[in-house]
């Protein structure tokens, strides 16, 4: 059965470091893997996903995603953080033997300091 | 500008009472789906359909029911609310014939039952 693994449930950093939200999943097919963010008082937002091809996948304000098929992980990544980015962010899984529904994990808040 | 809408945000209501969670789309997409999300867990599918007269019951088990009579719209009805009810419900979709298709969210509903 697949499911997925956030290890980090929060994760304070400072106003432009660096931060990687961790993710691992089980899954014994092929899959396809997404990151969503949620901004407070709102629902989520697809950040970005993984179908196939590169490993390397990126989002449009910086974050980026390795798939990682060994390790089965789908850590995220910015090399620089803004007050912005203060959000939850799930790391979701989809594959053919859940039917393709979405499982998600418990989420990561993410809080950039000043 | 949202393309899927929920109503209401917010609702405090007493046990007992009959509730209907509204979720509406103008994308054209087939499928929907409702999801349970509660503070540092993972959301929770409890329905989904993948057109108009089809719905299924999530992984999650839930009392309450859903309709999918027009394509756009997938109401949520708990017939007796109680205080377990008392959640976030995150109602979304996705386009047919991708099995990789993302979810676009609502706002979600903050039920909360006295």
């Amino acid at each position: 059965a697949q499911s997925v693994t956030q290890l980090d449930s929060q994760v304070p950093v400072f106003e432009e470091a660096p931060v990687e939200l961790r993710c691992n999943y089980s899954s014994s097919v092929s899959v396809y893997l997404f990151w969503y963010v949620q901004y407070p008082n709102q629902g989520l937002q697809l950040l970005l996903k993984y179908l196939s091809g590169s490993t390397l996948v990126k989002s449009i304000n910086g974050f980026e995603a390795e798939f990682n098929k060994s390790q089965t992980s789908f850590h995220l990544r910015k090399p620089s953080v803004h007050i912005s980015d203060t959000a939850e962010y799930f790391c979701a899984v989809s594959d053919r033997s859940g039917g393709f529904k979405t499982i998600f994990g418990a989420g990561t808040r993410l809080f950039v300091k000043a | 500008e949202a393309d899927i809408y929920q109503t209401p945000r917010y609702l405090v209501i007493g046990t007992g009472k009959k509730i209907t969670l509204e979720c509406s789309q103008t994308m054209g997409h087939d499928k929907m789906y409702w999801y349970q999300q509660d503070p540092g867990m993972e959301l929770h599918l409890i329905h989904y359909s993948y057109g108009v007269n089809s719905t299924e019951k999530g992984d999650l088990s839930s009392e309450s029911t859903v309709s999918r009579i027009r394509t756009e719209h997938f109401p949520l009805t708990l017939e007796s609310a109680r205080p377990s009810h008392t959640s976030q419900y995150l109602c979304a979709s996705s386009e047919r014939g991708r099995e990789y298709s993302p979810l676009h969210f609502g706002n979600g509903t903050r039920l909360t039952v006295t």
